[in-house]
């Protein structure tokens, strides 16, 4: 079955850099664009970008871009996002979600169980 | 970018209601809207694409309608399992926008 299991809770201070990921199982991991969405406490979900696995190419939401950087290790079948220059207000739960069908279209049909960032000096 | 607005915030009802739940989009977005269901420490759960489309394995008592720039979701017959936050989701239009959530809570 499609499993996305994502590593686990982070605290870093304001400033540093923290790498989620996002190990893919049960399916063709180059197969699928694999998106991040992230929820701020009580908040709701903000979309962040997408890498396609097979050609490493990656698109973000402008907020994000400069501080955001998607990669992959297609030999392990697992996505990394990125944030760096961390500042309080990124404090959130970061999901990884998997394109429903085969093309990018932004529907998710599967997603990580999450990862709580916390980021507090 | 497009913006994507919920209706209510948040509705209290009882098991065996009928919950409706809007979304409007700033522009046309055609049918290009997906609904999630979210319940508490947990992911989203696709529910509805496209608008109108059942997401496999999804109970038949939720529907979803509308194009353009006015959808609603419907739970026919609210069951227990049904309480959760439900948002809308602009979808193949970057950059992807979620509505703000409308809570269906135990009345």
């Amino acid at each position: 079955q499609v499993q996305l299991v994502q590593s686990g809770a982070e605290v870093k201070k304001p400033g540093a850099s923290v790498k989620v990921s996002c190990k893919a199982s049960g399916y063709t991991f180059t197969g699928y664009y694999i998106h991040w969405v992230r929820q701020a406490p009580g908040q709701g979900l903000e979309w962040m970008g997408w890498i396609n696995p097979n050609s490493g190419d990656t698109n973000y939401a402008q907020k994000f871009q400069g501080r955001v950087t998607m990669t992959r290790d297609t030999s392990i079948s697992t996505a990394y996002m990125e944030v760096s220059r961390l500042r309080s207000d990124d404090t959130a739960v970061y999901f990884c979600a998997r394109e429903r069908v085969a093309t990018i279209t932004g529907l998710f049909d599967y997603w990580g169980q999450g990862t709580l960032v916390t980021v507090s000096s | 970018d497009i913006q994507m607005t919920q209706s209510p915030s948040s509705v209290s009802a009882s098991v065996g209601d009928r919950v409706t739940i809007t979304c409007r989009a700033s522009q046309g977005i055609s049918s290009w809207l997906a609904w999630y269901q979210q319940k508490p420490g947990k992911a989203p759960k696709l529910l509805i694409y496209a608008a109108s489309s059942l997401q496999s394995g999804v109970p038949s008592r939720f529907s979803g309608s509308g194009s353009g720039t006015d959808f609603t979701l419907t739970i026919s017959s609210l069951q227990p399992e049904d309480f959760a936050t439900y948002y809308c989701q602009l979808a193949n239009s970057f950059p992807l926008t979620f509505g703000g959530g409308t809570k269906v809570e135990i009345k």
